[in-house]
Order: structure tokens, then sequence, then C-alpha cells
């Protein structure tokens, strides 16, 4: 069964920075691009990064370029976000997906990040 | 980046009638990859349908996909209690990736 596991959220201050983890399990996350998706409270989605099989291509939504990065360790089946100078309006739920592709197949619960002072 | 429209906002409707669900793109989506995802309160979101009309393994085929260029549909044919729901299209073809705003499908 394929299961993902998010970790890491909580609440930091504004320009404060967090990393989030997530777990895979039931598959081989080297053989999948990855992503992450986020979701204020209330609101729609947003797609914020993908990362290649090897980790050789990342892409990101413009909100977050420079500011928070995309990382996998193959070997222990994680998918990383770190996140710095964070903002108010980064606060969300962050979902890791797996991909079918660039589409996100199979999705965590989601980890809750707040920013707030 | 390319910007998804969905209409209506909200769809109010009766279990057994059918929902049709639009979503317009601002520019071609590659090889017409558009997907769809329901997703319930306090819920991860389900992918339903991508490629605009490859439905996802263990989707019912109540839900169908349809749609090129820049107009997409997504149709379901008589809703289920369980349908309830907001709706999100998705185009996977150009990063950065982006999402529809939503449709919510509620019980009239």
């Amino acid at each position: 069964e394929v299961k993902l596991v998010e970790s890491g959220g909580g609440l930091v201050q504004p320009g404060g920075s967090l990393r989030l983890s997530c777990g895979a399990f039931g598959f081989t996350s080297s053989d999948y691009w990855m992503i992450w998706v986020r979701q204020a409270p209330g609101k729609g989605l947003e797609w914020v990064a993908i990362i290649k099989q090897d980790g050789s291509e990342k892409f990101y939504v413009d909100s977050v370029e420079g500011r928070f990065t995309i990382s996998r360790d193959n070997a222990k089946n994680l998918l990383f976000l770190q996140m710095s100078g964070l903002r108010a309006e980064d606060t969300a739920v962050y979902y890791c997906a797996r991909g079918a592709g660039w589409v996100s197949e199979y999705w965590g619960q989601g980890t809750l990040v707040t920013v707030s002072a | 980046e390319i910007v998804l429209t969905q209409s209506p906002g909200t769809l109010s409707l009766s279990p057994g009638e059918r929902a049709t669900l639009s979503c317009r793109a601002s520019q071609t989506v590659g090889k017409n990859y558009v997907a769809w995802y329901q997703q319930k309160p306090g819920r991860a979101p389900r992918l339903l349908i991508h490629t605009a009309s490859i439905r996802a393994t263990g989707i019912p085929d109540r839900f169908s996909g349809s749609g090129s260029g820049t107009d997409f549909t997504l149709t379901v044919s008589r809703l289920e209690p369980e349908d309830f729901a907001v709706y999100y299209c998705h185009q996977h073809a150009y990063a950065p990736l982006t999402f529809g705003g939503g449709t919510k499908v509620e019980m009239k």
C-alpha cells in the first residue's frame, strides 16, 4: 500500500525557518517525481515544488523561489521541504505527493505550518 | 504561468442528478495534461482524472473528463451522496503547475 507521511509542521515566527519531511512507504520513491502542494486555511490548492527522481531537476512556484528548497534522500525514502524567510501567507497545510509523471497521484495527510508572531 | 478558471463556483444539485464542471485555461495546455481532484473537508485531495480523460485507479465510471486545448470538463453522470465535495482542476503540463480555484458541489 502506498503511504506518505508528512512531519515537521508547527508554529514559526515571521522570517523563521522550518524543514518539512515526508516519508514514503510501500514503494521505491527513487522511481518517482515527488511534489509539495499547500492549502491555506479555507482556501484552494497551490502547487509549491517538484523534484525529479534523481534530484537533478527542481521547479518552484514563483512565490517561494529563493526561499524554499525541495530535496530528497532516496536511500531513506524521504522528501524534504526546507522553508526559510517564512511569511504569514505561507501559513497552510503542506501535502507531499507522489507523481505519476507530474500528476500528484498519491497524497499524504498533510502537516500544518503556521507563521505568526 | 497558466491560469485555470473553474465555473461555476458552487453547484447545488440533488443525488441522482448530473454534474458538469468547467475548467478554462489561459493558454493551451500541452498534451491535454489536465487533471481533476476531489476534496472533502479535512481530507487530502483524491485524483480522479488525468490527461483530460483518463480515470485514475479505482475511480467509478460515473466520473468522466473531456476537453482539449483550453476548455475542459468533469462530468459526474449521477451524483451519489459521497460525491458532494470540492473539485479542482490542475494542469500538469508546464511548470509552475497550477490549480483552478475549485467548484463546490453541494446538496440542494
